[in-house]
């Protein structure tokens, strides 16, 4: 049973087109995650939420925002897509502390 | 900066031997380690973990060993199958955050 669901899991978009991607939960957990991972490269935190509190990573770039309208959704909002933003995109969540995290399966963001 | 490396981007063993993944960070205040494997197409899935108070975590066909002194882990798997052919990602959780800190990861391959 899935517990992490990420959709869609391939997204093609225009260079500067908003683009939403979403992720959903039935763990429960308190702490959702955004990562982004380029080929070969470690997944990067984007941010995450401790239930409604919102913690950006100094190094996100500002047209990368997330929405957390309740527990078990959360949703990654791309204003203005560069060709440096194609990447996976996973989501995670936890039952925060050290308790590891759960990933989705990801989405892979193309910019055309 | 990266704080957590995996310098062996990829290992090949032979099924029924054992696989070493190694793993080393530089931050002291890690406080607790995971090790994650993932599937193409898929998301990381959690493997195991070791605080850092603990020197050997075992589950199964995995053990990890941590050397804080050398600020070096490793993931042993033996007997190696063919479905344990996939990425291993190193990761390290500060001392009071929910962030966790991935390396690059190694791709393992086991062939018959």
């Amino acid at each position: 049973d899935a517990m992490v669901i990420q959709n869609p899991r391939y997204q093609v978009t225009q260079f500067g087109k908003p683009v939403t991607l979403s992720c959903s939960q039935t763990l429960n957990h308190n702490v959702m995650y955004w990562y982004q991972q380029k080929s070969s490269q470690a997944p990067k935190l984007l941010f995450h939420y401790y239930d409604k509190d919102f913690n950006n990573e100094a190094d996100t770039p500002d047209n990368f925002q997330s929405r957390r309208p309740n527990t078990s959704f959360c949703f990654l909002d791309i204003r203005s897509p560069g060709l440096g933003d194609a990447a996976m995109y996973l989501c995670a969540t936890s039952g925060g502390g050290n308790q590891p995290q759960h990933f989705g399966d990801g989405t892979r963001l193309s910019i055309l | 900066d990266q704080q957590v490396k995996q310098n062996s981007p990829s290992l090949s063993v032979q099924e029924g031997r054992i696989s070493i993944l190694n793993c080393d960070y530089t931050n002291s205040m890690f406080d607790y380690f995971l090790w994650y494997k993932k599937y193409p197409a898929e998301g990381p899935t959690f493997l195991i973990s070791i605080s850092s108070i603990k020197d050997k975590n075992e589950d199964g066909r995995f053990t990890v060993f941590l050397n804080k002194s050398a600020k070096h882990l490793s993931l042993h798997i033996v007997p190696s199958q063919p479905g344990d052919s996939a990425v291993y990602f190193c990761a390290a959780i500060g001392y009071n955050t929910d962030k966790l800190i991935f390396g690059t990861g190694t791709r393992l391959q086991v062939f018959p």
